[in-house]
């Protein structure tokens, strides 16, 4: 069966600082790959959707990026973080194709002080 | 793109009761609407979905409605219980082949008092 993890859990961070989040998928191969953002009490805000390695389309302008250096491992970065990056960012992946269910990672709640 | 729109933003209901959360979507050419459950800090759980050549769909105790023509559907939770209770997200897949992704609701909380 597939899984997705993400990682860490939890991480506070001041701001300024640099951000590395890593999300992998185990059990498919070739997956779509999303980053999302939940702000408090929020929907979901889709930052940034990959279909294959170094493949990366932008949804927002905004002060995080996106890489995928292997097809199952998915990197939420940015150099310098702002007060405003902080919520709750999950991971998601689904099969290729059309109609397609997304499944979720438990999500990393990000703190910046 | 997509604008999907949900209501209510709240929902108590007593165990045992029904609970109902609709949604409305813009894009006519929208072609999969799926609905997601999260518990407090998790990640959301796909519960069902449904795509547009279907009208109605059920899971034992959860049911999802499609009405395209007034571009709307509803998620129909039957004989509630406490462990129903959590924060429920529809979302909508649009057809701008450019971006392979869904457009989320803004979530509605469900409380399900025992």
């Amino acid at each position: 069966s597939q899984t997705i993890h993400q990682w860490p859990a939890t991480l506070v961070q001041p701001v300024g600082s640099p951000l590395s989040l890593e999300c992998t998928v185990e059990g498919t191969s070739n997956p779509n790959l999303y980053w999302y953002r939940q702000a408090a009490g929020r929907g979901l805000q889709l930052l940034f959707y990959s279909v294959g390695i170094g493949q990366i389309s932008s949804e927002v302008p905004q002060n995080l990026s996106a890489s995928r250096p292997q097809d199952r491992q998915f990197i939420l970065s940015s150099k310098k973080l702002l007060l405003s990056d902080s919520g709750f960012y999950l991971c998601a992946w689904s099969v290729q194709g059309a109609r397609q269910p997304q499944h979720f990672g438990d999500g990393t709640r990000l703190s910046i002080l | 793109g997509e604008n999907v729109e949900q209501h209510p933003s709240t929902l108590s209901v007593q165990e045992g009761d029904s609970a109902v959360i609709k949604c409305t979507y813009s894009d006519s050419a929208s072609n999969y609407f799926p609905w997601y459950k999260q518990e407090l800090g998790k990640g959301p759980q796909l519960i069902i979905d449904i795509r547009s050549n279907v009208g109605e769909k059920k899971d034992q105790r959860i049911a999802v409605t499609l009405n395209k023509t007034a571009k709307h559907f509803s998620l129909h939770i039957t004989e509630t219980q406490p462990e129903d209770s959590a924060v429920y997200f529809c979302a909508a897949r649009g057809m701008d082949t450019g971006r392979r992704a869904l457009t989320f609701g803004s979530g509605t909380r469900l409380q399900v008092q025992p």
